[in-house]
């Protein structure tokens, strides 16, 4: 198994240009979650899928920020344009739901972005 | 008040010694908990779940307090391998699906 894919793993740019962050989640996994960790705030969840459908993206800090999952085994989060604040490792997990919970809910090794 | 809040350390302990975090959240409904570590510059992952009759693994013991909301973490015995970032975990949530919230970490670290 080849866990969760995060690509990648260091980004920086300069203010205004446009970001794309990828996600590949572990097969099988049916719930995937964008969060973002910085030091003042700790990890904060942005939004997350249940089978490709977006559920819950009251986490996304604003219109700047825009999240899809085309398919199962597939995600990206863009933030256009990008801001000096934007600058922080973001994460992706997935996980299988079983009821209204969670089960193996695994990160990727995350993405350092840093824009200057 | 955040849904999940620890103390941030850090803890500076000897090896050999006994440390205990602790974590309080506020939604009473939660129904799952957890303690997730975080080495320095890399993910979260799993350290163990948090059963209402308390448990161990090892050197780690966690209980939980429904009735306070109250979460702890014990680790005896600490190696210098253990200096991390410990992270309280709960899964909350209003209605249906319910997802992981974080609190920001308690970091430890474990000097020779």
């Amino acid at each position: 198994d080849a866990g969760v894919i995060q690509s990648p793993r260091h980004e920086v740019t300069e203010m205004g240009q446009e970001v794309t962050l990828r996600c590949k989640p572990i097969s099988g996994h049916d719930y995937l979650f964008w969060y973002r960790q910085t030091m003042m705030r700790g990890l904060e969840l942005l939004i997350y899928f249940n089978n490709n459908v977006p559920i819950d993206d009251s986490g996304m800090p604003e219109d700047r920020f825009s999240a899809k999952m085309p398919n199962a085994s597939f995600s990206t989060l863009k933030i256009q344009p990008s801001e000096p604040r934007d600058s922080a490792v973001y994460f992706c997990a997935s996980s299988f739901g079983v009821g209204s919970l969670t089960i193996g809910y695994t990160f990727g090794s995350g993405t350092r972005l840093t824009v200057v | 008040r955040k849904e999940v809040e620890q103390d941030p350390g850090p803890f500076n302990v000897p090896e050999g010694a006994t440390v205990a975090f602790n974590c309080t959240y506020s939604n009473s409904a939660s129904q799952s908990f957890f303690w997730y570590r975080q080495d320095c510059r890399k993910e979260p992952k799993l350290l163990m779940s948090v059963y209402s009759s308390g448990n161990e693994d090892g050197r780690f013991t966690a209980q939980l307090n429904r009735a306070s909301q109250y979460i702890s973490l014990l680790i005896r015995d600490s190696k210098l391998s253990d200096s991390a970032t410990y992270l309280c975990v709960v899964n909350t949530g209003d209605t249906g699906f319910q997802k992981l919230v974080f609190g920001t970490g308690t970091r430890l670290l474990v000097s020779p």
